[in-house]
């Protein structure tokens, strides 16, 4: 069974501070990983996406992967309120097209 | 602009109806895709589509059902709805871009089956 886990959270940061979001997967096959944001009540809306070891960096989004340890993680500069939502991470295996979801981490970024 | 659209948006129906909720897309992709959303399941992958007339089964699919007949459409039919079907219900649609298979989501339908 291909998993995907992250904390469930609520994580919760001051405005302005660091948020730091992890994601470890089972798959050692996986191949291209993704970052979605979900705001209660919307639909998931994708963010960021990574594919090679190291950083990927996207305004105040960075994306970090490491294959040997399968662990994936997304880190947000200079919070703000309006990044307060549920942060689902996303991995596809390879030519495999489905993606495998984990349940998400809420975030909270406090004024 | 292209986009993804699902009606209606909260439906409310009984135990035993056939349901069928929409799924339309103007992107122009290949790759369709029905979840079902839960608290603590997170997105749960129903039915699938890779084109034109290929419908394949997900983790969920018992008591769902999916036909494609065109390109833009992935219509989800509900055979005869029970209460464990209530749920938030999102299409998505995809096509490879430069080796990446990035997905887009609808709005989502609220289904209530009483």
């Amino acid at each position: 069974q291909k998993e995907v886990e992250q904390n469930s959270g609520p994580l919760s940061v001051p405005e302005g501070a660091i948020a730091s979001l992890n994601c470890t997967y089972s798959d050692r096959g996986s191949q291209s990983f993704f970052w979605y944001r979900q705001y209660s009540g919307k639909s998931p809306e994708l963010i960021m996406f990574i594919y090679s070891n190291g950083d990927k960096e996207d305004g105040r989004f960075t994306a970090q992967l490491n294959k040997a340890s399968q662990y994936v993680s997304l880190l947000i500069r200079d919070s703000q309120p309006s990044d307060s939502a549920t942060y689902l991470c996303a991995v596809n295996a390879g030519n495999n097209r489905k993606l495998i979801w984990g349940l998400g981490t809420s975030l909270a970024v406090n004024p | 602009d292209a986009e993804i659209t699902q009606s209606p948006r909260h439906k409310i129906t009984e135990t035993g109806r056939q349901v069928t909720l929409a799924c339309h897309q103007t992107w122009n992709h290949n790759n369709m895709f029905w979840y079902r959303q839960d608290l603590g399941h997170g997105l749960r992958l129903i039915h699938y589509s890779y084109g034109v007339q290929d419908t394949n089964k997900g983790e969920v699919s018992d008591g769902y059902s999916v036909s494609r007949s065109n390109t833009e459409d992935l219509p989800l039919t509900l055979e005869s709805a029970a209460s464990s079907q209530t749920s938030v219900y999102f299409c998505a649609s995809s096509e490879v871009r430069g080796g990446i298979d990035e997905q887009f989501f609808g709005p989502g339908t609220r289904l209530t089956v009483l």
